[in-house]
């Protein structure tokens, strides 16, 4: 199964608004609302940030938010801080009862 | 809070075969909410969904590495364990277990991870 897509990199300075994109195929995102987003800090294990498209775990901060529009799926981070530089990957639940995950895109706030 | 903690080797041959456990604590692997995963992450690289188990025993398996896979599930020990057939260098990773909340693909807790490192 092909994974799914996110730009390798984006970067934005603090305060801004970033968005992180993930495209997918109908056998995945474009069927289910099951995506979710996690964040990964190295050399530690990755964090649930939002699941169903853009619900948020207890404790994850609001300025973290999600939407999707057909096969794509999209991250916001708004008043980016620098401590939310890190990488973070997508994934969905897929039309044959597994789950894929997108490549990661590594965040660098300037 | 549940706490993951993966097992095993960190150095594997080619052509033998890798075996993992996770020890769950402060949940039940027989808990009919959830499912448990087994996901690696290639050196630099994204993550790879392995496969899950629920707690009958039922499993569902990445396609692309379903030959090679056994992922079973001891509840009277709490633990899970996966098994990866035939490995050569590509499997060289990082492993993490995991609960899936409810089989959806949504995974809520992570082990802290476990490097293995296949090489003669």
């Amino acid at each position: 199964q092909s994974s799914l897509t996110q730009p390798a990199s984006v970067s934005g300075s603090p305060g801004q608004s970033i968005t992180i994109s993930c495209t997918g195929t109908g056998s995945d995102i474009g069927t289910y609302n099951y995506v979710s987003w996690y964040q990964q800090h190295p050399g530690r294990a990755p964090k649930l940030l939002l699941y169903d498209v853009s619900s948020r775990p207890s404790g994850v901060s609001n300025r973290f938010s999600g939407s999707k529009s057909g096969n794509t799926a999209s991250l916001t981070i708004s008043g980016l801080q620098a401590e939310d530089e890190a990488d973070y990957f997508c994934s969905s639940y897929t039309t044959s009862t597994t789950g894929v995950f997108g490549g990661g895109t590594k965040l660098t706030v300037l | 809070q549940v706490h993951l903690q993966e097992s095993g080797p960190g150095l594997v041959k080619p052509s033998q075969t890798l075996s993992l456990t996770c020890s769950v604590s402060g949940g039940s692997v027989s808990s009919g909410a959830n499912y448990w995963t087994w996901i690696r992450q290639h050196p630099g690289k994204g993550l790879e969904w392995i496969g899950y188990i629920y707690y009958t025993g039922s499993t569902y398996y990445n396609p692309s590495l379903k030959s090679r896979i056994s992922i079973s599930v001891d509840t009277s020990k709490n633990l899970f364990s996966l098994e990866l057939s035939s490995v050569t260098a590509a499997d060289t990773a990082i492993y993490y277990c995991a609960r899936d909340f409810n089989g959806y693909h949504i995974i809520d807790y992570w082990g802290q991870g476990t490097q293995v490192t296949v090489s003669s």
